[in-house]
């Protein structure tokens, strides 16, 4: 079972918009609709964004969206904002009834 | 509102075994619809995925960490519980603890760090 691949970093100006990838396999992202993203700030509880490859919880912005095409998930920020600063991770939902995190992406707002 | 909260040993020594308990409020952990997991971060790194039970008990590992992970449950506390044994350096990390539906972690604890060090 190995991490879902994630770019390290990707940095956007406020009002832009970025995406930010998660490629997986046909065992994992692309066999299932499992897919769900996390924003996380240092030293506290990481948070759902998107789940099921696309909807989002209660509370959260519909600036971000999620999205998958094969075996590549994606989350897009819209209207980036200072607040959004932060690490994503994905993780998707695995055979075996495992369940997988990518590396993480750490976003910076310029 | 749900909450959940991680307890435990916050230094370990080498060779020993790292317990962990979750003890959930707001909420039964009986309920049929929702597993209940644990994530750690070791420190500069990523999420990993260390394990998943049931209520019923039913367990999911992380095949690298299945030969030294049990995850336990108990009802009646309404608590679950994370056993890692032969831990080394490499098991220093923050711990949290969350409940899982299809595949995503809606509720986390907010996390409990755990040093390996003699």
């Amino acid at each position: 079972q190995s991490a879902l691949t994630q770019p390290a970093s990707v940095s956007g100006s406020p009002g832009q918009s970025i995406t930010i990838s998660c490629t997986g396999t046909s065992s994992d992202v692309g066999s299932y609709n499992l897919v769900s993203w996390y924003l996380h700030h240092p030293g506290k509880a990481p948070k759902l964004m998107i789940y099921e490859g696309s909807k989002r919880p209660s509370g959260v912005s519909n600036r971000f969206s999620g999205s998958k095409s094969g075996n590549t998930a994606s989350l897009t920020i819209s209207g980036l904002q200072a607040e959004d600063e932060a690490d994503y991770y994905c993780s998707s939902y695995t055979s075996s009834s495992l369940w997988v995190f990518g590396g993480g992406t750490k976003l910076t707002v310029l | 509102q749900l909450q959940l909260q991680e307890s435990g040993p916050g230094l370990v020594k080498p060779s020993e075994t790292l317990s962990l308990t979750c003890t959930v409020s707001g909420g039964s952990i009986s309920s049929s619809s929702y597993y209940w997991g644990w994530i750690r971060q070791p420190p500069g790194k990523g999420l990993e995925w260390i394990g998943s039970i049931y209520y019923s008990g039913s367990t999911y590992y992380n095949p690298s960490l299945k030969s030294r992970v049990t995850i336990s449950v108990d009802t009646s506390k309404n608590q679950f519980s994370l056993k890692l044994s032969s831990v080394t350096a490499a098991d220093t990390a923050v711990y949290y603890c969350a409940r899982l539906v299809a595949a995503a972690a809606y509720y986390w604890g907010q996390g409990t760090l755990v040093t390996v060090s003699s």
